[in-house]
């Protein structure tokens, strides 16, 4: 059965430093990986995803994720984050053959601090 | 194009009633999830269905149980209400083939059980 391991609950970084939110999963096969956001009051939105193909995956509003399959990491990057960042991200995971749910991690409060 | 739509938004109850919440997916899609969110423990997954058939389940009691329409719209209900079943329900929606496990969420139900 495939899991997600967020590490830190909680990350507060002051404004226009970088960040680093980890990410850790198992599975037994090849996976499919995301990084999703979510905003106050709204649901959870699509920042990237690894499917296949190059380790380093870019997304929206300046993120990037690196997949590193022997240490069975997805850890999401911003060099430089702003105010509006602040958010709760959740790092999913999906096995890739047949019909498989997402498995979602408990997820990590970013806090921007001005 | 119109994105997933949850109803209701909000919504009080007691324990012992009953609840049912509606979910309907992006225009094409097919495929359904359900997912309860709480503080600490994150999207825990409830069913996902496809073309009217459930196709997985999560480890949640009988209480909760789902259906999907032959437009795809899906129904969440949950009997016999309990005090911990106070969450954000959300509902995803995914476009299948590709069955990648991208998923485009709702804004949610805020279920408050009294």
């Amino acid at each position: 059965a495939q899991s997600v391991t967020q590490l830190d609950s909680q990350v507060p970084v002051f404004e226009e430093a970088p960040v680093e939110l980890r990410c850790n999963y198992s599975s037994s096969v090849s996976v499919y990986l995301f990084w999703y956001v979510q905003y106050p009051n709204q649901g959870l939105q699509l920042l990237l995803k690894y499917l296949s193909g190059s380790t380093l995956v870019k997304g929206i509003n300046g993120f990037e994720a690196e997949f590193n399959k022997s240490q069975t990491s997805f850890h999401l990057r911003k060099p430089s984050v702003h105010i509006s960042d602040t958010a709760e991200y959740f790092c999913a995971v999906r096995d890739s053959g047949g019909y498989q749910k997402v498995t979602f991690g408990i997820g990590t409060k970013l806090q921007v601090i001005p | 194009k119109a994105g997933v739509t949850q109803t209701p938004r909000y919504l009080i109850k007691t324990r012992g009633q009953q609840v049912t919440l509606s979910c309907s997916p992006i225009s094409g899609h097919r495929s359904v999830s359900w997912y309860q969110q709480t503080p600490g423990q994150g999207l825990q997954f409830l069913f996902e269905y496809f073309s009217e058939t459930q196709r997985n389940k999560g480890n949640f009691p009988g209480r909760f149980s789902g259906r999907q329409f032959s437009n795809s719209r899906s129904e969440m209900n949950v009997s016999t209400l309990e005090l911990g079943d106070s969450a954000l329900y959300l509902c995803a929606s995914s476009l299948e083939p590709p069955n990648t496990g991208e998923l485009f969420f709702g804004e949610g139900s805020r279920l408050t059980v009294l």
